[in-house]
């Protein structure tokens, strides 16, 4: 597709439920990122993907939540016994190659995935 | 570790008044700077990095590494201006990008 896709757009769960949110990168993009909004919190880093470097996992908030990219491609972040704070805009974005004397890549975000747990 | 602060959380400003958004970062090397903007129930978007120098949609910032800023600044605020407003930073070449809480720009005619 010509942007970043993500889905469910949004999806209503029940608290202690596990999820898996879905992010399509733009084809040929190699470093994949996925955030959370919420409201008064900004964004924040979960996690982080480049080529077939290991993640970097720094921002994930507990082991409830993981994500795997499968074939340097499509991303699932999942997050296992859902709770209410756990609800927010979960945004993925993608960003292609870097050559190595260049600087201030672009990254293309989705539109998000509004999860809310009741 | 990368720090990215926006100190206000909601600037308001009548049309036509300059416009400066806040940002202060912390690392100990040479960052990339970006600012993003969020307009009303769309996604995400580059509004303008500090390498390319350029103006857009009359919005400039300048990256002072003496004070570690990267002020957003516009002469004239227009009301579609209104809009959330983030800076983030990349530290090194393939790097994470981190970004601040975000600024809430509000413009009144």
């Amino acid at each position: 597709g010509a942007g970043v896709s993500q889905s469910p757009s949004n999806k209503v769960t029940e608290k202690g439920k596990d999820v898996e949110l879905r992010c399509d990168p733009i084809s040929g993009h190699t470093a994949l990122y996925w955030y959370r909004q919420s409201l008064g919190q900004g964004l924040e880093f979960l996690i982080y993907f480049q080529g077939n470097s290991a993640p970097d996992k720094s921002g994930l908030p507990s082991d409830r939540f993981s994500a795997e990219r499968t074939g340097g491609s499509v991303s699932t972040l999942t997050i296992q016994r859902t709770q209410q704070e756990d609800s927010a805009v979960y945004l993925c974005a993608s960003s292609p190659p870097r050559p190595s004397h260049y600087s201030g890549n672009t990254i293309y975000f989705g539109e998000g995935s509004w999860l809310t747990v009741v | 570790a990368q720090r990215v602060t926006q100190p206000e959380k909601l600037l308001s400003v009548f049309k036509g008044a300059p416009v400066e958004l806040k940002c202060n970062y912390s690392y100990s090397g040479s960052p990339e700077l970006f600012w993003y903007v969020q307009y009303s129930r769309q996604r995400l978007q580059l509004l303008l990095r500090h390498i390319s120098r350029e103006s857009i949609k009359g919005f400039t910032a300048d990256l002072n590494k003496g004070e570690t800023s990267f002020h957003l600044k516009k002469p004239f605020a227009q009301e579609e201006d209104s809009a959330m407003y983030y800076c983030a930073l990349r530290g090194g070449s393939q790097g994470n990008l981190i970004f601040g809480k975000g600024t809430k720009l509000s413009v009144k005619p």
